[in-house]
């Protein structure tokens, strides 16, 4: 089972709005990352977070995390079209170093 | 360009067929992986290794075997290649930390797409 849960598993929004992603899991992180995919192309890292840290930003992105509610959430803020991608959330389980992805929010922006 | 390189990215296989899937990387990292994808899905992870001589299973191990003889190189062999072994293979990389906290984030490769017949 996958250790990364994303919601919503799809969301469309206008160019210009902003686009929240979330993600949910079940064990202890050392690490939260996002990543980025274009149809048919590899990942593209977005964001880590560690386990205790609370929140990052990264130009238009805002990623927070909340290791009691074992959740975290991806902003990103006035979408562009070309933000259009499946974003995946990745974690490292505390004490080892499988990452594991989440089925991943696929995101539409219609200019 | 520094990066992962990935081949090949595209292979047709018959069912039973063995073949290797290339994965190198030319930044030093510790760690490197292999996730296959499949439509619609996220990454499973098949086996990672966080140094030449050290490999460990992920999720979805059977059907595969690795080794890690250098830094640079992560070769995925495939036994005896069946159909519900078509998808698409990516290669990851990527430094780790000294501080117990795991690692940094991953450079991905293109991608191998495989299709077992």
């Amino acid at each position: 089972s996958q250790q990364g849960e994303e919601d919503p598993q799809a969301l469309s929004i206008q160019e210009g709005e902003n686009a929240t992603m979330n993600c949910s899991y079940k064990t202890s992180i050392n690490n939260l990352q996002w990543y980025r995919q274009n149809s048919g192309r590899g990942l593209v890292h977005l964001i880590l977070i560690r386990s205790n840290e609370r929140e990052k930003h990264s130009g238009r992105l805002r990623v927070t995390l909340d290791t009691s509610k074992k959740s975290s959430s991806l902003l990103i803020t006035a979408s562009r079209a070309a933000d259009t991608a499946s974003y995946f959330c990745a974690t490292d389980q505390t004490g080892g170093f499988k990452t594991i992805f989440g089925a991943g929010t696929r995101l539409f922006v219609k200019a | 360009n520094a990066g992962v390189t990935q081949t090949p990215k595209f292979q047709v296989l018959k069912t039973g067929q063995s073949m290797t899937l290339q994965c190198a990387q030319d930044m030093n990292h510790e760690y490197m992986s292999w996730y296959r994808q499949d439509p619609g899905m996220g990454l499973r992870l098949i086996h990672y290794s966080v140094g030449a001589g050290i490999t460990d299973q992920g999720e979805v191990p059977n059907g595969y075997n690795v080794s890690r003889s250098t830094t640079e190189d992560f070769p995925l062999r495939l036994l005896s290649a069946a159909p519900s072994q078509t998808s698409v293979y990516f290669c990851a990389s990527s430094y780790v930390t000294t501080s117990g906290q795991g690692v940094y984030g991953y450079t991905f490769g293109s991608g191998t797409r495989l299709t077992v017949v």
